[in-house]
């Protein structure tokens, strides 16, 4: 069986700081790894995605994650934060033969000024 | 845009009603998910579904009931809802061949 472990269940960082939401994932296969945001009061929007191929994944508004088989991990950075980034934030693992996704608690990111 | 739609986007019902939830593709994908979302649990999977006709329960399934009669349309039924009931509901749509998901804008509801 998948799990899925977001270590922090808040992180409040300041305005244009560094920040790293943490992930990880126990399974037995070959894993897809996501993270969607949550924006206040919307559904949650696929931010990036890791299904095979090159290990460090983009999103378009500066966020990227990497998947490290070794450790378990699909960590998700961003050098520096804007206050348009506060949302919650989900880890998702899905593999071969599972179509289901099975998705982590959720990190609320808060930037404070 | 996203080709999914949740009705209604808001719901106060009174405890013992039995209340559906309504998902709407026009995606044409294959399976649909619901889930709850609310504080400290993240998202939960209540029901999905693979094909027409074809559901099956997910983790937190009692009190709930799904119906699939047409590729597009995915119901949510709250037999008789109850106040452990109120919560914000998702529906999420997703491709065969794909493993991502495309979710919708959510039902709050409320059980008073």
């Amino acid at each position: 069986a998948q799990s899925v472990t977001q270590l922090d269940s808040q992180v409040p960082v300041f305005e244009e700081a560094p920040v790293e939401l943490r992930c990880n994932y126990s399974s037995s296969v070959s894993v897809y790894l996501f993270w969607y945001v949550q924006y206040p009061n919307q559904g949650l929007q696929l931010l990036l995605k890791y299904l095979s191929g090159s290990t460090l994944v983009e999103s378009i508004n500066g966020f990227e994650a990497e998947f490290n088989k070794s450790q378990t991990s699909f960590h998700l950075r961003k050098p520096s934060v804007h206050i348009s980034d506060t949302a919650e934030y989900f880890c998702a693992v899905g593999s071969q033969g599972a179509q289901k996704l099975v998705f982590g608690q959720g990190t609320r990111l808060t930037i404070n000024p | 845009d996203a080709g999914i739609t949740q009705s209604p986007r808001h719901k106060v019902t009174e405890t013992g009603t039995p209340v559906t939830l309504r998902c709407h593709q026009t995606e044409n994908h294959r399976y649909m998910y619901w889930y709850r979302q609310d504080p400290g649990h993240g998202l939960r999977l209540i029901h999905y579904s693979y094909g027409v006709k074809d559901t099956d329960k997910g983790e937190v399934s009692d009190g709930y009931s799904v119906s699939r009669s047409k590729t597009e349309d995915f119901l949510l039924t709250l037999e008789s809802a109850t106040s452990s009931q109120t919560s914000v509901y998702f529906c999420a749509i997703q491709a065969s061949g794909d493993y991502g998901y495309t979710f919708g804008s959510g039902t709050r509801l409320t059980v008073v």
